[in-house]
């Protein structure tokens, strides 16, 4: 069976810090990749997503960038984190040709 | 651009009502449907989807939603809802299933709230 691993769950960083969430997925080959940030009454907004290694599409302009090394590792990065960056980052999964997204437990990132 | 459209931010009802949360999208093309529900302290699970075929779908927990193409809309129904109930609900869309580049967008969330 498939699944994915997101960490760390918690994450306090200094404003100006860099950061690295890291994303992995087991038991599926060339899955899409997905990260998005959850905030309170605006719901799932999509960062970025991709379809294969080193094939990222942004979907928001923004202090972050995303990698993706492996065909199952998604990298969400900082070189130099905001306060509006706080929030909660959801990493997912879904099949290649359009199927639901399997979700990570998220990580909470606290910007100070 | 494409987009996912939940006017109730918040539905508080009684035990037993019925429920109905609405879901829109803009997108001309072909489409997959998907609500997902987060209970609190849980991460997201899948509630129901559309791909094809009957437009009224089934779910968990005896949920179901009806996809109207003609308005573009997903609704999620429930005849009688319970406590356990109580969650955020997402309305996601996936606008290109027949390409690799699967994105999912999903809206805003409507938080139902229901009252013992």
């Amino acid at each position: 069976s498939q699944t994915i691993h997101q960490w760390p769950a918690t994450l306090v960083q200094p404003v100006g810090s860099p950061l690295s969430l890291e994303c992995t997925v087991e038991g599926t080959s060339n899955p899409n990749l997905y990260w998005y940030r959850q905030a309170a009454g605006r719901g799932l907004q999509l960062l970025f997503y991709s379809v294969g290694i080193g094939q990222i599409s942004s979907e928001v302009p923004q202090n972050l960038s995303a990698s993706r090394p492996q065909d199952r590792q998604f990298i969400l990065s900082s070189k130099k984190l905001l306060l509006s960056d706080s929030g909660f980052y959801l990493c997912a999964w879904s099949r290649v040709g359009g199927t639901e997204a399997f979700f990570g437990q998220g990580t909470r990132l606290t910007v100070v | 651009a494409q987009s996912v459209s939940q006017h109730n931010h918040h539905v508080i009802l009684s035990e037993a009502a019925s429920l109905e949360l609405g879901c829109n999208y803009s997108y001309g093309g072909t489409v997959n449907l998907f609500w997902y529900v987060q209970y609190p302290g849980q991460h997201l699970q899948l509630l129901l989807k559309y791909f094809s075929g009957d437009p009224l779908v089934k779910g968990i927990k005896g949920f179901e939603a009806e996809f109207i193409k003609s308005k573009f809309s997903f609704n999620l129904r429930k005849p009688s809802v319970q406590w356990s109930d109580t969650a955020e609900y997402f309305c996601a869309v996936n606008p290109s299933s027949y390409s690799s580049a699967s994105k999912i967008i999903f809206g805003s969330g409507t938080r139902l709230s229901i009252r013992p």
